[in-house]
Protein backbone atom coordinates (compact mmCIF):
# COMPACT_ATOMS: atom_id res chain seq x y z
CA UNK A 1 0.00 0.00 0.00
CA UNK A 2 1.30 3.31 -0.63
CA UNK A 3 1.56 5.99 1.95
CA UNK A 4 3.04 9.66 2.04
CA UNK A 5 3.39 11.39 5.32
CA UNK A 6 4.54 14.93 5.10
CA UNK A 7 6.39 16.93 7.54
CA UNK A 8 8.07 20.04 8.44
CA UNK A 9 5.57 22.54 8.43
CA UNK A 10 5.46 24.84 11.32
CA UNK A 11 5.59 29.16 11.49
CA UNK A 12 8.21 30.95 10.34
CA UNK A 13 8.46 34.97 9.57
CA UNK A 14 8.18 36.28 6.23
CA UNK A 15 11.88 35.90 4.83
CA UNK A 16 12.91 32.73 6.73
CA UNK A 17 13.21 29.04 5.48
CA UNK A 18 11.70 25.58 5.65
CA UNK A 19 12.13 22.36 4.87
CA UNK A 20 9.34 20.11 4.06
CA UNK A 21 9.89 16.29 3.73
CA UNK A 22 7.72 13.17 2.39
CA UNK A 23 8.63 10.25 3.85
CA UNK A 24 7.50 6.93 1.11
CA UNK A 25 5.90 3.81 1.82
CA UNK A 26 4.89 1.04 -0.54
CA UNK A 27 6.75 2.40 -3.86
CA UNK A 28 10.22 3.54 -4.66
CA UNK A 29 10.01 7.26 -4.92
CA UNK A 30 13.07 7.89 -6.97
CA UNK A 31 11.15 5.60 -9.74
CA UNK A 32 8.47 7.77 -10.18
CA UNK A 33 6.85 11.43 -10.88
CA UNK A 34 6.83 13.02 -7.56
CA UNK A 35 5.32 16.36 -6.60
CA UNK A 36 4.34 18.97 -4.51
CA UNK A 37 0.71 20.75 -4.31
CA UNK A 38 -0.37 23.44 -1.65
CA UNK A 39 -3.72 24.60 -0.96
CA UNK A 40 -3.74 28.43 0.89
CA UNK A 41 -6.14 28.49 3.76
CA UNK A 42 -10.17 28.21 2.39
CA UNK A 43 -8.23 28.19 -1.37
CA UNK A 44 -8.07 26.04 -3.94
CA UNK A 45 -5.18 23.80 -4.68
CA UNK A 46 -1.69 24.86 -6.68
CA UNK A 47 1.02 22.67 -8.47
CA UNK A 48 4.31 23.95 -6.96
CA UNK A 49 6.89 21.12 -8.47
CA UNK A 50 7.50 18.14 -9.85
CA UNK A 51 10.60 15.63 -9.96
CA UNK A 52 10.82 12.66 -11.93
CA UNK A 53 13.08 9.73 -12.62
CA UNK A 54 15.51 11.62 -14.14
CA UNK A 55 15.87 14.20 -11.33
CA UNK A 56 14.09 16.91 -14.40
CA UNK A 57 12.75 19.26 -12.11
CA UNK A 58 10.21 21.69 -12.72
CA UNK A 59 8.56 24.74 -10.47
CA UNK A 60 5.41 26.80 -10.79
CA UNK A 61 6.62 30.48 -11.70
CA UNK A 62 4.87 31.78 -7.82
CA UNK A 63 8.11 29.88 -6.35
CA UNK A 64 10.69 29.56 -9.24
CA UNK A 65 14.14 30.68 -7.61
CA UNK A 66 12.88 30.24 -3.85
CA UNK A 67 11.75 26.63 -3.46
CA UNK A 68 13.81 23.38 -4.10
CA UNK A 69 12.59 19.99 -4.86
CA UNK A 70 14.94 17.23 -4.36
CA UNK A 71 14.78 13.12 -2.73
CA UNK A 72 16.97 11.08 -0.63
CA UNK A 73 16.64 8.13 -2.36
CA UNK A 74 18.16 5.58 0.56
CA UNK A 75 15.57 7.26 2.82
CA UNK A 76 12.63 7.07 0.12
CA UNK A 77 11.83 10.94 1.16
CA UNK A 78 10.66 13.86 -1.14
CA UNK A 79 11.96 17.21 -0.13
CA UNK A 80 11.07 20.69 -0.49
CA UNK A 81 13.49 23.51 0.73
CA UNK A 82 11.49 26.84 0.86
CA UNK A 83 14.02 29.90 0.99
CA UNK A 84 12.74 33.84 0.95
CA UNK A 85 9.42 32.90 2.43
CA UNK A 86 6.22 35.23 1.78
CA UNK A 87 3.25 35.47 3.63
CA UNK A 88 1.29 34.13 0.00
CA UNK A 89 3.10 31.17 0.83
CA UNK A 90 0.98 29.98 3.66
CA UNK A 91 -0.47 26.93 3.05
CA UNK A 92 -1.09 22.82 3.21
CA UNK A 93 1.91 21.73 1.35
CA UNK A 94 1.19 17.98 0.30
CA UNK A 95 2.87 15.52 -1.65
CA UNK A 96 1.61 13.22 -4.29
CA UNK A 97 2.58 10.45 -6.81
CA UNK A 98 2.04 11.73 -10.47
CA UNK A 99 0.69 8.63 -12.57
CA UNK A 100 0.33 9.87 -16.51
CA UNK A 101 -0.82 13.04 -15.97
CA UNK A 102 -3.14 12.52 -12.60
CA UNK A 103 -1.97 13.21 -8.81
CA UNK A 104 -2.74 9.61 -7.88
CA UNK A 105 -1.50 9.14 -4.36
CA UNK A 106 -1.25 12.37 -1.62
CA UNK A 107 -0.34 12.40 1.93
CA UNK A 108 -2.11 13.96 4.57
CA UNK A 109 -0.46 17.42 3.98
CA UNK A 110 1.24 19.70 6.87
CA UNK A 111 0.80 23.07 7.57
CA UNK A 112 3.35 26.43 6.26
CA UNK A 113 2.07 29.17 8.40
CA UNK A 114 4.57 32.25 6.93
CA UNK A 115 3.52 35.38 9.52
CA UNK A 116 5.12 38.18 11.75
CA UNK B 1 -7.21 33.45 -9.91
CA UNK B 2 -7.08 30.06 -10.84
CA UNK B 3 -5.83 29.29 -14.93
CA UNK B 4 -9.02 26.90 -15.02
CA UNK B 5 -12.25 28.47 -14.41
CA UNK B 6 -15.02 26.32 -12.48
CA UNK B 7 -18.55 27.58 -11.06
CA UNK B 8 -17.64 28.37 -7.52
CA UNK B 9 -21.33 25.83 -6.41
CA UNK B 10 -23.72 23.49 -7.61
CA UNK B 11 -26.41 21.86 -5.87
CA UNK B 12 -28.67 18.93 -6.90
CA UNK B 13 -30.72 16.75 -4.62
CA UNK B 14 -30.37 12.83 -4.31
CA UNK B 15 -30.24 10.49 -7.34
CA UNK B 16 -30.18 13.69 -9.72
CA UNK B 17 -27.41 14.20 -11.73
CA UNK B 18 -25.37 17.28 -11.53
CA UNK B 19 -22.56 18.59 -14.34
CA UNK B 20 -19.31 20.50 -13.31
CA UNK B 21 -17.96 22.13 -16.29
CA UNK B 22 -14.04 23.83 -16.21
CA UNK B 23 -13.03 26.21 -19.14
CA UNK B 24 -9.02 26.53 -19.76
CA UNK B 25 -7.64 27.81 -22.90
CA UNK B 26 -5.65 25.91 -25.93
CA UNK B 27 -2.51 25.72 -24.12
CA UNK B 28 -4.28 23.01 -21.54
CA UNK B 29 -7.61 21.43 -21.86
CA UNK B 30 -7.48 21.46 -25.33
CA UNK B 31 -4.63 20.72 -26.30
CA UNK B 32 -3.71 17.61 -23.84
CA UNK B 33 -6.10 14.66 -22.77
CA UNK B 34 -4.88 14.83 -19.46
CA UNK B 35 -7.90 16.14 -17.44
CA UNK B 36 -8.34 14.91 -14.24
CA UNK B 37 -11.28 15.66 -11.43
CA UNK B 38 -10.10 15.90 -7.59
CA UNK B 39 -12.51 15.26 -4.52
CA UNK B 40 -11.96 16.59 -1.34
CA UNK B 41 -13.97 16.49 1.60
CA UNK B 42 -13.14 19.20 4.55
CA UNK B 43 -9.73 18.68 5.86
CA UNK B 44 -9.00 15.36 3.72
CA UNK B 45 -6.53 15.50 1.07
CA UNK B 46 -7.51 15.61 -2.64
CA UNK B 47 -8.74 12.00 -4.34
CA UNK B 48 -8.84 11.33 -7.50
CA UNK B 49 -11.90 10.84 -9.61
CA UNK B 50 -11.48 10.72 -13.03
CA UNK B 51 -8.11 11.01 -15.40
CA UNK B 52 -7.30 11.19 -18.56
CA UNK B 53 -10.63 13.07 -19.18
CA UNK B 54 -12.70 10.21 -19.14
CA UNK B 55 -11.36 7.52 -17.14
CA UNK B 56 -12.12 6.42 -13.64
CA UNK B 57 -9.72 4.47 -11.21
CA UNK B 58 -10.57 1.14 -9.53
CA UNK B 59 -12.71 2.16 -6.37
CA UNK B 60 -14.15 4.96 -8.21
CA UNK B 61 -18.38 4.50 -8.51
CA UNK B 62 -19.47 4.89 -12.39
CA UNK B 63 -22.05 7.44 -11.21
CA UNK B 64 -18.67 9.83 -12.16
CA UNK B 65 -17.83 10.18 -15.50
CA UNK B 66 -15.63 13.27 -17.21
CA UNK B 67 -15.61 14.29 -21.08
CA UNK B 68 -14.39 17.46 -22.82
CA UNK B 69 -15.09 19.24 -25.87
CA UNK B 70 -12.69 21.92 -27.07
CA UNK B 71 -11.48 24.02 -24.56
CA UNK B 72 -14.18 22.99 -21.56
CA UNK B 73 -13.54 20.22 -19.65
CA UNK B 74 -16.58 18.48 -17.76
CA UNK B 75 -17.86 16.05 -14.47
CA UNK B 76 -21.07 14.31 -14.18
CA UNK B 77 -22.12 12.71 -11.20
CA UNK B 78 -25.50 11.20 -11.29
CA UNK B 79 -27.56 9.42 -8.86
CA UNK B 80 -26.17 11.91 -6.24
CA UNK B 81 -25.68 10.26 -2.70
CA UNK B 82 -24.84 12.16 0.64
CA UNK B 83 -21.41 11.25 0.35
CA UNK B 84 -20.81 12.91 -2.89
CA UNK B 85 -21.27 16.54 -0.97
CA UNK B 86 -17.57 17.82 -1.41
CA UNK B 87 -15.52 20.50 -3.20
CA UNK B 88 -14.26 19.49 -6.81
CA UNK B 89 -11.42 20.43 -8.73
CA UNK B 90 -10.43 19.73 -12.38
CA UNK B 91 -6.75 19.82 -13.14
CA UNK B 92 -5.12 20.21 -16.50
CA UNK B 93 -1.37 19.40 -17.67
CA UNK B 94 -0.48 22.53 -19.43
CA UNK B 95 2.99 21.43 -21.16
CA UNK B 96 6.50 21.30 -20.16
CA UNK B 97 5.30 19.08 -17.16
CA UNK B 98 3.38 21.30 -15.40
CA UNK B 99 -0.17 21.46 -14.08
CA UNK B 100 -3.22 23.97 -13.40
CA UNK B 101 -5.90 23.27 -11.21
CA UNK B 102 -9.40 25.05 -11.22
CA UNK B 103 -10.70 26.96 -8.31
CA UNK B 104 -13.08 24.49 -6.89
CA UNK B 105 -16.54 23.94 -7.04
CA UNK B 106 -18.99 22.99 -3.76
CA UNK B 107 -21.09 20.76 -4.86
CA UNK B 108 -24.21 20.41 -2.15
CA UNK B 109 -26.45 17.81 -2.07
CA UNK B 110 -29.93 18.98 -1.00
Amino acid sequence: EVQLVESGGGLVQPGESLRLSCAASGFIASSNYMSWVRQAPGKGLEWVSLIYSGDKIYYADSVKGRFTISRDSPKNTLHLQMNSLRAEDTAVYYCATIQTGRFDDWGQGTLVTVSS
Amino acid sequence: QSALTQPRSVSGSPGQSVTISCTGTSSDVANYNYVSWYQQHPGKAPKVMIYDVNKRPSGVPDRFSGSKSGNTASLTISGLQAEDEAEYYCCSYAGRYTFEFGGGTKLTVL
